[in-house]
């Protein structure tokens, strides 16, 4: 069954780079043509959407992030990642990975690691 | 961009059934998923596709889309189903994923 799991720093500066790795277990990133996707909640708040990168390498991100979203994939090392430059305080919340399906429901979800943005 | 509008919260009492709304704009021509997601706890998928339960998912727990209006509906609701409830939808038009703002359900 596969499994994700979140990984990074749990405090990041204003104006820095918040970079998180999810590690998937339970099957190969180089055996099937999955596509792999990142959500955060702020504390108290609902769901964001983040960005997805599929199989073929395709990303597509939240218009209010895409300007500063990267999402890429290591096969090699079973990990994709995330990188959102120039952070603020707004982006402070707990940040899942989580593996798309058809129709792109998300199923299964890492159990999510907080970041906090504060000097 | 297109929005997906969820009432905040819905009480219900044991044993009674609850509906969860989730309006868009011609929602009905859209897939719906819904997620369960329990304080301290990553969301879980509880219906896809509109209508279609995961393996685990108790019967409870369906789903319809018509119109501008998605339902997640929980059948003899229990304490173990209080939790926030969100739906989602894949917008074509954009190519972005859209979650509604979620519904806290209160089991009285």
């Amino acid at each position: 069954q596969l499994q994700l799991q979140e990984s990074g720093p749990g405090l990041v500066k204003p104006s820095e780079t918040l970079s998180l790795t999810c590690t998937v277990s339970g099957g190969s990133m180089r055996s099937g043509y999955h596509d792999w996707a990142w959500i955060r909640q702020p504390p108290g708040k609902g769901l964001e959407w983040i960005g997805t990168i599929y199989y073929v390498g395709t990303t597509y991100y939240s218009p209010s992030l895409k300007s500063r979203v990267t999402i890429s994939v290591d096969p090699s090392k079973n990990q994709f990642s995330l990188n959102l430059n120039s952070v603020s305080a707004a982006d402070t919340a707990v940040y899942y990975c989580a593996r798309p399906r058809s129709s792109s429901l998300f199923d299964p979800w890492g159990q999510g690691i907080l970041v906090t943005v504060s000097s | 961009s297109y929005v997906l509008s969820q009432p905040p919260s819905v009480s219900v009492a044991p044993g009674q059934t609850a509906r969860i709304p989730c309006g868009g704009n011609n929602i009905g021509s859209k897939s719906v998923h819904w997620y369960q997601q329990k304080p301290g706890q990553a969301p879980v998928l509880v219906v896809f596709d509109d209508a279609d339960r995961p393996s685990g998912i108790p019967e409870r727990f369906s789903g319809s889309n018509s119109g501008n209006t998605a339902t997640l509906t929980i059948s003899r609701v229990e304490a173990g189903d209080e939790a926030d409830y969100y739906c989602q939808v894949w917008d074509t038009a954009t190519e972005h994923v859209v979650f509604g703002g979620g519904t806290k359900l209160t089991v009285l």
